[in-house]
């Protein structure tokens, strides 16, 4: 009984460094959603995919951030030249329905991979 | 521009009492709110969710009550227990125009129940 899980726990980069956060949903679920927390701040959205499909990336920065989640594997959330305002929790989440299908649906968490930019 | 407003960034409350966590919000589209509550090092988990249809919800111990012309909700968890101590996020959606699932959250308030 497999929640959504995300890998690796911790990661540190030097800057300038890529960094490659995984994220597998729970078992059935298509819709996979990222967020970052930043210190001292909410969780922000910013990227919703369906498999093989961005479907909603309005609040991933322009720039050195994309994400995937192809046909077979985990969902990727790829971070190209890392700098230090980088540095947050990413989590991944996943859902059942597609939005507006219903919300008996909620977002379930991974426990987020921590990022840290030296 | 802070949607989500969790003005009390931390609560204390006695165990058995009643903990009343506020929130407060400033898009009117919003329709769909949710709590959820997260301990360290983990994951945030839902706890209860209010459409704006409704102004009351109630799950066992938490009930979330909705005031759409304030536009303020707020999480009541009666009999308070030591391991609800953790911090709890408001979070919003307008199925609209963002999905159901991309959700606008609070800077979350730090609850602690003591014995």
């Amino acid at each position: 009984n497999a929640g959504v899980m995300q890998n690796p726990r911790h990661l540190v980069r030097r800057r300038g460094q890529e960094a490659r956060l995984r994220c597998s949903p729970m078992k059935g679920h298509s819709h996979v959603y990222w967020y970052r927390q930043l210190p001292e701040e909410g969780l922000k959205f910013m990227v919703y995919l369906q498999k093989e499909n961005i479907i909603d990336e309005s609040g991933m920065p322009k720039e050195r951030f994309s994400a995937e989640f192809p046909k077979e594997g985990p969902s990727i959330l790829r971070i190209q030249q890392v700098v230090r305002g980088d540095s947050a929790a990413y989590f991944c989440a996943s859902s059942l329905l597609t939005p507006g299908q219903g919300r008996d649906s909620p977002l379930h968490f991974g426990n987020g991979t921590r990022l840290t930019v030296t | 521009d802070q949607q989500v407003k969790q003005n009390s960034p931390s609560l204390s409350v006695q165990e058995g009492r009643i903990s009343i966590l506020n929130c407060d919000y400033t898009n009117s589209m919003f329709d769909y709110f949710l709590w959820y509550k997260k301990y360290p090092a983990e994951g945030p988990t839902f706890l209860i969710s209010i459409s704006s249809i409704k102004d009351k919800n109630e799950d066992g111990r938490f009930t979330v009550f909705l005031n759409k012309s304030a536009k303020h909700l707020s999480l009541h968890i009666v009999p308070s227990q030591p391991g609800d101590s953790a911090v709890y996020f408001c979070a919003a959606s307008d199925i609209l125009t963002g999905g159901g699932n991309k959700l606008t959250f609070g800077t979350g308030t730090q609850l602690k129940v003591e014995l």
